[in-house]
C-alpha cells in the first residue's frame, strides 16, 4: 500500500496565524483526503482533494479556513488559517489503498495558544 | 442518528479473554466496511477488511451483515498489545465515515 510522508508531526502556533500541513505519497494518486481528530473524538472528513480540480468540502468546513492545494497526483498541502484555540486538533491525510482500505499519514498534532 | 455508531466502551478485559465489538450504521448504500486501529498519539492503522461472508485473521474476526446493517469484531486469546482504540469505518462511494472508537485495554 501507499506511504504517505507528512510534515511538520507537531507545531504550537500562535492564534491569527496560519499553518499548512504537508503530505507526500510515494506513489500516483488520485484524490486524497484531509481529515480532523479533535481531542477525544474520532475523525471527521475535512475535504476531498483532486489534482486539477478545486476541493471538495464537507459541511461545516470551508475554503477560506482550510485552503487545499493538490498540485500534483503526489502531494497536497492543507492550510489551517486564522487560527483559534478551537483548531487544535490532529490533522490527517489520507489515500485510498485498494483492497487494503485507506493509510493515512502520521498525523499533524497541532496546538493553538 | 450517527451514521456509524459503535459500542461505547470502554473495555477492560484479562489477557487470554474474547472481546466483541459491534457497531451499526445508517447507509445502506456503503459499499465497504473496514476495522482500523488507533494507538494513542497515533494515526489510524487497517486492521481488516469485513465481508459478507465474514473474515478471519489469526485471533480476529469480522462479520457483516448487510441486511440488518451490522459490523462485529471478535478478538479472541487478548494480548496486552491489542489495547488500543478500534474504529469502525464505513466507506460510501470513496467517502469513509468513522465511527466513534470502542477503546479496549487488556490487563495483565
Amino acid at each position: 500500500s501507499a506511504v504517505i510522508s507528512q510534515k511538520p508531526s507537531r507545531d504550537i502556533c500562535q492564534r491569527g496565524t496560519s499553518l499548512t500541513i504537508q503530505c507526500q505519497v510515494d506513489s500516483q494518486v488520485t484524490m486524497m483526503f484531509w481529515y480532523r481528530q479533535q481531542p477525544g473524538q474520532s475523525l471527521t472528513l475535512i475535504a476531498t482533494a483532486n489534482q486539477g480540480s478545486e476541493a471538495t468540502y464537507e459541511s461545516g468546513f470551508v475554503i477560506d479556513k482550510f485552503p487545499i492545494s493538490r498540485p500534483n497526483l503526489t502531494f497536497s498541502t492543507l492550510t489551517v488559517s486564522n487560527m483559534s484555540p478551537e483548531d487544535s486538533s490532529i490533522y490527517l491525510c489520507s489515500v485510498e489503498a485498494g483492497t487494503y482500505g485507506y493509510t493515512f499519514g502520521s498525523g499533524t498534532r497541532l496546538t493553538v495558544v | 442518528r450517527k451514521e456509524v455508531e459503535q459500542d461505547p466502551g470502554p473495555f477492560n478485559v484479562p489477557e487470554g479473554a474474547t472481546v466483541a465489538f459491534n457497531c451499526t450504521y445508517s447507509n445502506s448504500a456503503s459499499q465497504s466496511f473496514f476495522w482500523y486501529r488507533q494507538d494513542c498519539r497515533k494515526e489510524p492503522k487497517l486492521l481488516m477488511s469485513v465481508y459478507s461472508s465474514g473474515n478471519e485473521d489469526g485471533r480476529f474476526t469480522a462479520q457483516l451483515n448487510r441486511a440488518s446493517q451490522y459490523i462485529s469484531l471478535l478478538i479472541r486469546d487478548s494480548k496486552l498489545s491489542d489495547s488500543a482504540t478500534y474504529l469502525c469505518v464505513v466507506d460510501g462511494r470513496r467517502q469513509l465515515t468513522f465511527g466513534s472508537g470502542t477503546q479496549l485495554t487488556v490487563l495483565p
